[in-house]
């Protein structure tokens, strides 16, 4: 069982749709954080999230940390081909110093 | 260029003969960690590192040796490699194990195959 759930595993839309992608725990995370992976290349950081209940924007991407801090969401507005990937959360237990992933969404945008 | 270099990104190796993966990064980071990355579930740690000679064991560290002698350099050793090693495997350093500060700078991967 991971420590992180990520949900759906897979997700295939048209482009123009909105998306949202999950990831939820039991634990208490001191930090989240949301990466995308390409092809052949590491997880590239896309945002963190500290404070329960906080909303980061990023262009047409929305990222929420829920408020006791043990869930998070991904959301994109209007997806385009440039956004598929797969999109990792990843988070820092309150009690511990290591970054564990989810097993990750793999989102395909369809033009 | 601020980065995390791993070589080399592609082995193909015959079960049993010992290989080490290299991993360097110029950001002066106290954190670095080994991941493996399979179809399905997500990425693994193996071993990770707060600092110059301090390593620990992630949450798949069997068959795996890690060292850090250096702050830059964070070597992946696997002594005697097996079929169920053949993986996708990422170095990452990160600032700091606290806080908003842990994101992870991550290697462009070294993909293992062991026959």
């Amino acid at each position: 069982t991971q420590l992180l759930e990520q949900s759906p595993q897979f997700l295939s839309i048209q482009e123009g749709e909105n998306l949202t992608v999950y990831c939820n725990s039991s634990s208490v995370f001191s930090s989240l954080q949301w990466y995308r992976q390409e092809p052949g290349e590491g997880p590239v950081l896309l945002v963190t999230v500290v404070t329960g209940g906080e909303v980061k924007k990023l262009k047409r991407l929305t990222f929420q940390f829920g408020d006791a801090r043990k869930d998070s969401s991904l959301h994109i507005t209007a997806a385009q081909p440039g956004d598929t990937g797969l999109y990792l959360c990843a988070g820092v237990e309150s009690n511990d110093y290591k970054l564990s992933f989810g097993a990750g969404t793999t989102v395909t945008v369809r033009a | 260029e601020a980065q995390v270099t791993q070589n080399p990104r592609y082995l193909i190796t015959v079960t049993g003969k010992k290989l080490t993966v290299t991993c360097s990064q110029n950001m002066n980071h106290e954190y670095m960690s080994w991941y493996r990355q399979d179809p399905g579930l997500g990425l693994r740690q193996i071993y990770y590192s707060m600092n110059v000679e301090v390593t620990d064991k992630g949450d798949v560290p069997e068959g795996y040796k890690v060292s850090r002698k250096e702050k830059r350099n964070f070597p992946l050793i696997l002594e005697s490699p097996s079929p169920n090693q053949t993986s996708l495997y990422f170095c990452a350093s990160s600032p700091s194990t606290g806080g908003w500060n842990t994101e992870a700078f991550f290697g462009q991967g070294t993909r293992l195959t062991v026959v």
